[in-house]
């Protein structure tokens, strides 16, 4: 049993089109963040949310609490988009155990 | 700030050697850890640290070891390595865990090869 379920694991999309990759989790959380994770192996985080919406560029992050659920949405995708994106919940209590999904691999064709 | 360092970036062993992972990070964090990543599976919890001295079990502890002598260093101990633990390595920190919402900070990772 998967804590944290990302949805589509593999996504192809042409340059410029809307790209959206949903998280789903099961337990209590403090915090949601999003990664990226490039093909050389590097993370990298985006977003850290525990409620609403953020936007940086063309990236944007939604929450909704109550549903257990969150989007990453991707605007006008561009190549150099093409990553793994990782969903990464932090439960509630302590606070120190995160719970990883297992990534959405995203290629954009020029 | 070089942010989180590791090393080394690849290392192969045999089985029943033993190594440490390297992991240092110079933004005064207080939170640190280690994860493993595995195909098919989301990075899993290996141990983490609160600070200088004080260290805990993750979701998948066995076969390692770590310590906490300084706020910059936590290496991570293969005590006699395994076929199992063939793995990519990420140690993290964040300034200061718990349910603090903070920006976690990854190291380039450590690929290991365990013949």
């Amino acid at each position: 049993k998967n804590e944290v379920e990302q949805s589509p694991q593999n996504l192809t999309a042409q340059e410029g089109e809307f790209i959206t990759i949903n998280c789903s989790y099961s337990v209590g959380i403090s915090a949601l963040h999003w990664l990226q994770q490039h093909p050389g192996g590097g993370i990298v985080s985006l977003f850290m949310l525990s409620s609403g919406k953020k936007k940086h560029g063309r990236l944007i992050a939604t929450i909704n609490i109550q549903e257990k659920h969150s989007s990453l949405h991707i605007t006008a995708s561009h190549p150099r988009d093409s990553a793994v994106y990782i969903c990464a919940v932090k439960s509630e209590g302590t606070g120190n155990q995160f719970y990883f999904g297992t990534g959405t691999s995203l290629t954009v064709i020029p | 700030n070089a942010g989180v360092t590791q090393t080394p970036k690849f290392q192969v062993l045999k089985t029943g050697q033993s190594m440490t992972l390297q992991c240092a990070q110079d933004m005064n964090h207080e939170y640190m850890s280690w994860y493993r990543q595995d195909p098919g599976m989301g990075l899993r919890l290996i141990h983490y640290s609160v600070g200088a001295g004080i260290t805990d079990q993750g979701e998948v502890p066995n076969g390692y070891n770590v310590s906490r002598s300084t706020t910059e260093d936590f290496p991570l101990r293969l005590l006699s390595a395994a076929p199992s633990q063939t793995s990519v390595y990420f140690c993290a920190s964040s300034l200061y865990g718990g349910t603090y919402q903070e920006t976690q900070y990854f190291g380039p990772g450590t690929r290991l090869l365990v013949l």
